[in-house]
């Protein structure tokens, strides 16, 4: 079935470091992909997302792009702050209306000051 | 913006308990999930629903009920709470349209004494 696999952590961070999660998936097909964030004590929202290869997503700094020959969709980001401080989950989907997302395990990222 | 609500941020009931777990959105979206959420293994999702009146099973079914008897509410219930049952529970909500993007409610933190 499709799957999604992600880095665990968790992981610590000082503040300005360079981020990479890495994220690959196993898919019959070529699916929508997505990374959703949850901070502390809220529940998941929508970071950035990307329908297509080479499709790049972007959103508050984070990149992702959409790898088909490697299945991979890693997040980046160049300099992290302690607001960064969540737990990162990869998903995929496909097709329209009511089918479900696949998501990978999360990753807590903790950024000290 | 869009909201997804759920009736409690924090429950505590006793093992044998019925217990009904309500989440409301205010965006007309056809499609809303429960998940429940443990460390260590992610997202699980419990039931879905794409239509009033209508409902699938997840991945972790077993132990829960669901009902959708109008479109903005979708309610999870515990038909007899067990100790196995303490979690986070979050409810979520998407429209139709390929790569929708997902909305989140804050979540229920759950436990079963």
């Amino acid at each position: 079935g499709d799957s999604v696999t992600q880095m665990e952590g968790p992981v610590t961070l000082s503040e300005e470091a360079f981020l990479t999660i890495n994220c690959t998936y196993t898919a019959t097909g070529y699916p929508s992909l997505f990374w959703y964030v949850q901070y502390p004590g809220e529940g998941l929202q929508l970071l950035l997302k990307a329908t297509k290869a080479d499709d790049k997503g972007s959103n508050k700094g984070f990149e992702a792009t959409y790898r088909k020959e490697t299945t991979s969709f890693h997040l980046e980001k160049g300099s992290v702050q302690v607001s960064d401080s969540a737990v990162y989950f990869c998903a995929l989907s496909f097709g329209l209306g009511s089918e479900k997302l696949v998501f990978g395990k999360g990753m807590k990222l903790t950024v000290n000051p | 913006d869009v909201k997804v609500t759920q009736s409690s941020r924090y429950l505590v009931k006793r093992t044998g308990e019925k217990v009904f777990l309500e989440c409301v959105q205010d965006m007309d979206h056809e499609n809303m999930f429960w998940y429940r959420q443990d460390p260590g293994l992610g997202l699980r999702l419990i039931y879905f629903s794409y239509d009033v009146k209508m409902k699938e099973k997840g991945d972790i079914p077993e132990g829960y009920s669901v009902s959708r008897e109008k479109k903005e509410r979708f309610s999870l219930i515990l038909e007899s709470a067990s100790t196995n049952q303490t979690s986070m529970y979050l409810c979520a909500s998407r429209p139709d349209g390929r790569a929708a993007t997902q909305y989140f409610g804050p979540g229920t933190r759950l436990t079963v004494l």
